[in-house]
């Protein structure tokens, strides 16, 4: 059964904290993506990672950046919360073809 | 790039047939249509995916007029646990970018028993 996991489902931090969200998957795809989630505003990409330590910004990257040293990981890391990022950051995988992208749970993240 | 239009909700009531239209007038002729489901607190899963005609699974069917400008996600005789946001994302079969992939804002879709 494919998996992603991302490594919180909740977090709370401070403005100006430095956040990482991990994202882990199990099914040896190539493409992974961040993606972040607000009322009325459907899915907006951040970031998208088509192989290893290789990244595409996406739609609203400002204030967040990505590292991707090994496949199966993918991190988001916003360098100074604030609390306009608080949102519901989703993970997702694809291998190249088919577009089926498989999502994580999601991590709620509340910046005070 | 492909711009999607979805309602924002639609209201059901138990065993009816829902259909949810997705607007893409820009749609390439290398783009595909995709379907995802959201439940509260997880994440999109897919559900259909179709490039013209009318595709069918055992969940639900997917119809794209030969113009392919729009999509309607057909499902059967809906359910209470059918409820769920429904998204619809325009994008080639296989890209090395993800620039090209555009979500809808989604479609609140509420079945009332």
């Amino acid at each position: 059964d494919v998996k992603v996991t991302q490594s919180s489902r909740y977090l709370v931090k401070r403005t100006g904290e430095k956040v990482f969200l991990e994202c882990v998957q199990d099914m040896d795809h190539e493409n992974m993506f961040w993606y972040r989630q607000d009322p009325g505003l459907g899915l907006r990409l951040i970031y998208f990672s088509y192989d290893v330590k290789m990244k595409e910004k996406g739609d609203i990257p400002e204030g967040y950046s990505v590292s991707r040293e090994k496949k199966e990981r993918f991190s988001l890391i916003l360098e100074s919360a604030s609390t306009n990022q608080t949102s519901m950051y989703l993970c997702a995988s694809r291998s190249v073809g088919p577009e089926t992208q498989y999502f994580g749970p999601g991590t709620r993240l509340l910046v005070l | 790039l492909a711009k999607t239009t979805q309602p924002i909700s639609m209201d059901s009531y138990e065993g009816q047939e829902v259909n949810i239209t997705c607007s893409h007038n820009n749609i390439a002729t290398n783009d595909y249509i995709t379907w995802y489901q959201q439940f509260p607190s997880q994440g999109p899963r897919f559900i259909i995916q179709g490039y013209k005609t009318k595709v069918t699974n055992e969940v639900a069917s997917l119809f794209i007029p030969a113009d392919r400008k729009s999509s309607t996600l057909s499902l059967p005789r809906v359910s209470l646990s059918d409820t769920a946001v429904y998204y619809c994302l325009v994008g080639p079969f296989s890209s090395g970018s993800a620039r090209q992939l555009t979500f809808g804002s989604g479609t609140q879709l509420t079945v009332l028993p």
